[in-house]
Protein backbone atom coordinates (compact mmCIF):
# COMPACT_ATOMS: atom_id res chain seq x y z
CA UNK A 1 0.00 0.00 0.00
CA UNK A 2 1.48 3.57 -0.71
CA UNK A 3 2.65 5.18 2.00
CA UNK A 4 4.02 8.81 2.52
CA UNK A 5 7.73 8.37 3.87
CA UNK A 6 9.68 11.23 6.26
CA UNK A 7 13.29 11.59 7.12
CA UNK A 8 15.07 11.74 9.37
CA UNK A 9 12.78 9.69 12.03
CA UNK A 10 14.36 11.61 14.58
CA UNK A 11 16.74 14.41 14.47
CA UNK A 12 18.55 17.07 17.37
CA UNK A 13 19.77 20.28 16.46
CA UNK A 14 21.27 22.62 18.47
CA UNK A 15 19.07 26.37 19.31
CA UNK A 16 19.52 28.74 15.94
CA UNK A 17 20.73 25.87 13.42
CA UNK A 18 18.78 25.03 10.36
CA UNK A 19 16.99 22.61 9.90
CA UNK A 20 15.52 20.71 6.81
CA UNK A 21 12.78 17.75 6.92
CA UNK A 22 11.62 15.71 4.14
CA UNK A 23 9.14 14.01 3.29
CA UNK A 24 8.32 11.50 0.12
CA UNK A 25 4.60 11.79 -0.41
CA UNK A 26 2.51 9.39 -2.38
CA UNK A 27 3.28 9.29 -6.49
CA UNK A 28 0.25 10.43 -8.15
CA UNK A 29 -0.75 12.88 -5.16
CA UNK A 30 -1.24 16.69 -5.78
CA UNK A 31 -1.43 18.11 -2.18
CA UNK A 32 0.97 18.41 0.51
CA UNK A 33 0.69 19.35 3.94
CA UNK A 34 2.56 19.47 7.04
CA UNK A 35 1.93 19.56 10.61
CA UNK A 36 3.25 19.09 13.92
CA UNK A 37 2.53 18.05 17.52
CA UNK A 38 4.34 19.08 20.21
CA UNK A 39 4.91 16.81 23.11
CA UNK A 40 1.28 16.12 24.72
CA UNK A 41 -0.95 18.76 22.90
CA UNK A 42 -2.85 18.18 19.68
CA UNK A 43 -1.98 18.23 16.17
CA UNK A 44 -1.51 21.83 14.25
CA UNK A 45 -1.89 22.38 10.63
CA UNK A 46 1.14 24.42 9.23
CA UNK A 47 1.26 24.85 5.69
CA UNK A 48 -0.74 23.24 2.45
CA UNK A 49 1.05 23.37 -1.02
CA UNK A 50 -0.13 22.53 -4.34
CA UNK A 51 0.62 23.58 -7.88
CA UNK A 52 3.79 24.35 -6.73
CA UNK A 53 2.93 27.27 -4.16
CA UNK A 54 1.62 27.21 -0.47
CA UNK A 55 -2.28 27.10 -1.06
CA UNK A 56 -2.32 28.28 2.65
CA UNK A 57 -0.78 28.48 5.84
CA UNK A 58 -1.40 28.99 9.77
CA UNK A 59 -0.10 31.58 12.06
CA UNK A 60 2.83 28.75 13.19
CA UNK A 61 4.12 29.00 9.85
CA UNK A 62 6.08 32.43 10.28
CA UNK A 63 9.57 33.57 7.97
CA UNK A 64 11.06 30.69 9.80
CA UNK A 65 9.69 28.21 7.78
CA UNK A 66 9.65 27.07 4.16
CA UNK A 67 8.30 24.41 2.28
CA UNK A 68 9.68 23.26 -1.12
CA UNK A 69 9.01 20.59 -3.91
CA UNK A 70 12.63 20.72 -5.18
CA UNK A 71 12.24 17.66 -7.64
CA UNK A 72 8.91 16.32 -8.20
CA UNK A 73 8.97 13.80 -5.33
CA UNK A 74 10.33 15.25 -2.42
CA UNK A 75 8.59 17.64 -0.25
CA UNK A 76 10.86 19.37 2.67
CA UNK A 77 10.03 21.73 5.26
CA UNK A 78 12.95 24.27 6.34
CA UNK A 79 13.22 25.53 9.88
CA UNK A 80 16.04 28.62 9.13
CA UNK A 81 17.06 29.17 12.99
CA UNK A 82 15.28 26.42 15.24
CA UNK A 83 14.22 27.66 18.73
CA UNK A 84 13.38 25.71 21.73
CA UNK A 85 9.68 25.70 20.97
CA UNK A 86 10.28 24.08 17.52
CA UNK A 87 11.05 21.21 19.56
CA UNK A 88 8.09 18.79 18.26
CA UNK A 89 6.85 15.44 16.00
CA UNK A 90 6.39 17.12 12.25
CA UNK A 91 4.43 15.06 9.91
CA UNK A 92 4.11 14.99 6.07
CA UNK A 93 0.98 14.56 4.82
CA UNK A 94 -0.61 14.26 1.11
CA UNK A 95 -3.92 13.77 -0.91
CA UNK A 96 -4.89 13.60 -4.48
CA UNK A 97 -8.19 15.49 -3.25
CA UNK A 98 -9.80 13.21 -1.12
CA UNK A 99 -8.75 11.74 1.91
CA UNK A 100 -5.07 13.06 3.25
CA UNK A 101 -2.69 10.24 4.51
CA UNK A 102 0.03 11.32 7.25
CA UNK A 103 3.63 9.99 7.50
CA UNK A 104 5.18 8.48 10.53
CA UNK A 105 6.97 11.84 11.17
CA UNK A 106 9.82 12.99 12.25
CA UNK A 107 10.97 14.41 15.62
CA UNK A 108 12.66 17.38 15.93
CA UNK A 109 14.21 18.12 19.52
CA UNK A 110 15.82 21.39 19.90
CA UNK A 111 18.41 22.14 22.66
CA UNK B 1 -15.75 25.89 11.27
CA UNK B 2 -17.80 22.97 12.53
CA UNK B 3 -16.56 22.13 15.75
CA UNK B 4 -16.97 18.55 16.79
CA UNK B 5 -17.02 17.10 20.80
CA UNK B 6 -15.90 13.70 21.87
CA UNK B 7 -15.69 12.02 24.96
CA UNK B 8 -12.69 12.84 26.84
CA UNK B 9 -12.23 8.92 27.06
CA UNK B 10 -13.48 5.47 26.59
CA UNK B 11 -12.52 1.53 27.95
CA UNK B 12 -13.24 -0.96 25.59
CA UNK B 13 -13.58 -4.73 26.45
CA UNK B 14 -11.19 -6.72 23.85
CA UNK B 15 -13.28 -8.62 20.84
CA UNK B 16 -16.34 -6.16 22.12
CA UNK B 17 -17.63 -3.63 19.06
CA UNK B 18 -16.29 -0.16 20.48
CA UNK B 19 -18.69 2.43 19.52
CA UNK B 20 -17.25 6.16 19.62
CA UNK B 21 -19.84 9.04 19.01
CA UNK B 22 -19.31 12.98 18.10
CA UNK B 23 -21.69 15.76 17.58
CA UNK B 24 -20.79 18.12 15.24
CA UNK B 25 -24.16 20.04 15.38
CA UNK B 26 -23.08 23.38 13.40
CA UNK B 27 -21.89 21.09 9.86
CA UNK B 28 -22.88 22.53 7.30
CA UNK B 29 -24.39 20.69 4.46
CA UNK B 30 -21.27 19.90 2.24
CA UNK B 31 -19.05 18.83 4.63
CA UNK B 32 -17.60 15.56 4.90
CA UNK B 33 -16.84 13.70 8.32
CA UNK B 34 -13.52 12.25 9.01
CA UNK B 35 -12.31 9.57 11.53
CA UNK B 36 -8.51 9.33 12.10
CA UNK B 37 -6.46 7.59 14.87
CA UNK B 38 -2.97 7.88 16.40
CA UNK B 39 -1.17 5.34 18.09
CA UNK B 40 1.31 6.60 20.35
CA UNK B 41 2.51 9.29 18.46
CA UNK B 42 2.54 7.83 15.53
CA UNK B 43 1.29 9.53 12.03
CA UNK B 44 -2.60 10.02 12.46
CA UNK B 45 -4.04 7.29 10.44
CA UNK B 46 -7.06 7.70 8.04
CA UNK B 47 -9.92 5.43 9.10
CA UNK B 48 -13.31 6.41 7.51
CA UNK B 49 -15.14 9.43 6.08
CA UNK B 50 -18.82 9.93 5.19
CA UNK B 51 -21.63 13.16 4.18
CA UNK B 52 -24.96 11.12 4.40
CA UNK B 53 -24.79 7.70 4.58
CA UNK B 54 -23.57 5.10 6.78
CA UNK B 55 -20.07 3.85 5.50
CA UNK B 56 -17.98 0.72 6.00
CA UNK B 57 -14.69 -0.48 5.62
CA UNK B 58 -12.34 -3.27 6.46
CA UNK B 59 -11.43 -1.47 9.76
CA UNK B 60 -15.04 0.45 11.04
CA UNK B 61 -18.18 1.53 10.39
CA UNK B 62 -19.77 4.97 10.55
CA UNK B 63 -23.27 5.58 11.22
CA UNK B 64 -24.35 9.36 10.69
CA UNK B 65 -27.67 10.51 12.07
CA UNK B 66 -30.17 11.67 9.58
CA UNK B 67 -29.85 15.23 10.53
CA UNK B 68 -26.24 15.05 10.35
CA UNK B 69 -25.57 16.61 13.75
CA UNK B 70 -23.58 13.28 15.17
CA UNK B 71 -22.05 10.34 13.95
CA UNK B 72 -20.86 7.14 15.63
CA UNK B 73 -17.28 5.44 15.06
CA UNK B 74 -17.84 1.56 15.23
CA UNK B 75 -14.60 -0.50 15.45
CA UNK B 76 -16.43 -4.47 15.41
CA UNK B 77 -14.48 -6.49 17.20
CA UNK B 78 -11.70 -4.27 19.21
CA UNK B 79 -8.23 -5.83 19.38
CA UNK B 80 -5.35 -4.68 22.08
CA UNK B 81 -3.82 -3.08 18.66
CA UNK B 82 -6.86 -0.36 18.58
CA UNK B 83 -5.68 1.52 21.58
CA UNK B 84 -5.45 4.95 20.53
CA UNK B 85 -6.65 8.42 20.10
CA UNK B 86 -9.29 8.73 17.90
CA UNK B 87 -10.13 12.12 16.46
CA UNK B 88 -13.55 12.95 14.80
CA UNK B 89 -12.71 15.56 12.20
CA UNK B 90 -15.27 17.41 10.35
CA UNK B 91 -13.36 18.38 6.79
CA UNK B 92 -13.03 22.50 6.10
CA UNK B 93 -12.56 23.72 3.13
CA UNK B 94 -9.11 24.96 2.07
CA UNK B 95 -8.56 27.54 -0.81
CA UNK B 96 -9.29 25.07 -3.56
CA UNK B 97 -12.21 22.59 -3.08
CA UNK B 98 -9.80 19.83 -3.28
CA UNK B 99 -7.89 21.67 -1.05
CA UNK B 100 -8.62 20.85 2.49
CA UNK B 101 -7.35 21.24 5.79
CA UNK B 102 -8.42 18.92 8.88
CA UNK B 103 -8.06 20.66 12.30
CA UNK B 104 -7.54 17.96 15.26
CA UNK B 105 -8.94 18.47 18.31
CA UNK B 106 -8.58 16.74 21.73
CA UNK B 107 -9.76 13.23 20.09
CA UNK B 108 -11.02 10.54 22.27
CA UNK B 109 -8.42 8.44 24.24
CA UNK B 110 -9.11 4.27 23.80
CA UNK B 111 -8.51 2.15 25.85
CA UNK B 112 -9.09 -1.40 24.67
CA UNK B 113 -8.65 -4.12 27.95
CA UNK B 114 -8.02 -7.71 27.65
Amino acid sequence: EPEVTQTPSHQVTQMGQEVILRCVPISNHLYFYWYRQILGQKVEFLVSFYNNEISEKSEIFDDQFSVERPDGSNFTLKIRSTKLEDSAMYFCASSSGNTIYFGEGSWLTVV
Amino acid sequence: DAKTTQPTSMDCAEGRAANLPCNHSTISGNEYVYWYRQIHSQGPQYIIHGLKNNETNEMASLIITEDRKSSTLILPHATLRDTAVYYCIVRVAGATSNDYKLSFGAGTTVTVRA
